[in-house]
C-alpha cells in the first residue's frame, strides 16, 4: 500500500511561480524524501528531511515537514520550464530499513 | 560514480511468455538493491529487495521473481506474464536515506 499521498495530483503554472505540493502519511518515519521523475525516466532524488528536522533548503528547494501532522511540502521557487515533472514524495518508515512508500506523485506543468 | 544500468529499455512480449529484466550498478560494492513497478500514473510498488549476493525479500506475491548472482547485479524474471504484469520496472540501489534509480525498463504485455 501507498503510504504518501500527494496533494494536489496536477499542478499548472507559468515560469516565475511558485508551486507548491503536499504529501500525508500515515505512520512514524525516519525520514522523508523526495523525487522528480521525468516523463518515462528514472526518479532523482531532490532532498531528503530527517525526522528530526522542521525544515531544509537546497537552491530554488524548499522542504519542511511536520510530523505531529504526518505532512510534508515542496515548495519550488521562480519555476521553470525544465521543472516540468512528476514529484514524489517518499517515506522511509521506522524500522523499515530501506523500504520506502512512495505516494501516487503531483505532476507538475510549468509553462513559458 | 556510481551507475546503473538497466535493460532492455522496452519491451513488448505476449501473454504467457517468460521475462528476464537485468539491472547492473556501477562503482559501489555491495549495495542494497531494490525492484520496482510502476504502473500508469501511478507511485511505486517494491517489489523486490536485496542485501546481498543470493539474498532476496519478496514484498508483493505475484508470479514474478527475482535473483542475485553476482554483486552487482539484479535480475527480474518471470516463467509466465500476465497482462498485469505491464508497467514501468525501475531498479534502485541505496540504502535508508537515498536511493538512486536507473532508467526503467517499459514492459508491455499484450
Amino acid at each position: 500500500s501507498q503510504q504518501g499521498e500527494e496533494d494536489p495530483q496536477a499542478l499548472s503554472i507559468q515560469e516565475g511561480e511558485n508551486a507548491t505540493m503536499n504529501c500525508s502519511y500515515k505512520t512514524s518515519i525516519n525520514n522523508l524524501q523526495w523525487y522528480r521523475q521525468n516523463s518515462g525516466r528514472g526518479l532523482v532524488h531532490l532532498i531528503l528531511i530527517r525526522s528530526n528536522e522542521r525544515e531544509k533548503h537546497s537552491g530554488r528547494l524548499r522542504v519542511t515537514l511536520d510530523t505531529s501532522k504526518k505532512s510534508s511540502s515542496l515548495l519550488i521557487t521562480a519555476s521553470r520550464a525544465a521543472d516540468t515533472a512528476s514529484y514524489f514524495c517518499a517515506t522511509a518508515p521506522e524500522g523499515g530499513w530501506g523500504k520506502f512508500q512512495f505516494g501516487a506523485g503531483t505532476q507538475v506543468v510549468v509553462t513559458p | 560514480s556510481q551507475t546503473i544500468h538497466q535493460w532492455p529499455a522496452t519491451l513488448v512480449q505476449p501473454v504467457g511468455s517468460p521475462l528476464s529484466l537485468e539491472c547492473t550498478v556501477e562503482g559501489t560494492s555491495n549495495p542494497n538493491l531494490y525492484w520496482y513497478r510502476q504502473a500508469a500514473g501511478r507511485g511505486l510498488q517494491l517489489l523486490f529487495y536485496s542485501v546481498g549476493i543470493g539474498q532476496i525479500s519478496s514484498e508483493v506475491p505475484q508470479n514474478l521473481s527475482a535473483s542475485r548472482p553476482q554483486d552487482r547485479q539484479f535480475i527480474l524474471s518471470s516463467k509466465k506474464l500476465l497482462l498485469s504484469d505491464s508497467g514501468f520496472y525501475l531498479c534502485a540501489w541505496g540504502g535508508i536515506e537515498t536511493q538512486y534509480f536507473g532508467p526503467g525498463t517499459r514492459l508491455l504485455v499484450l
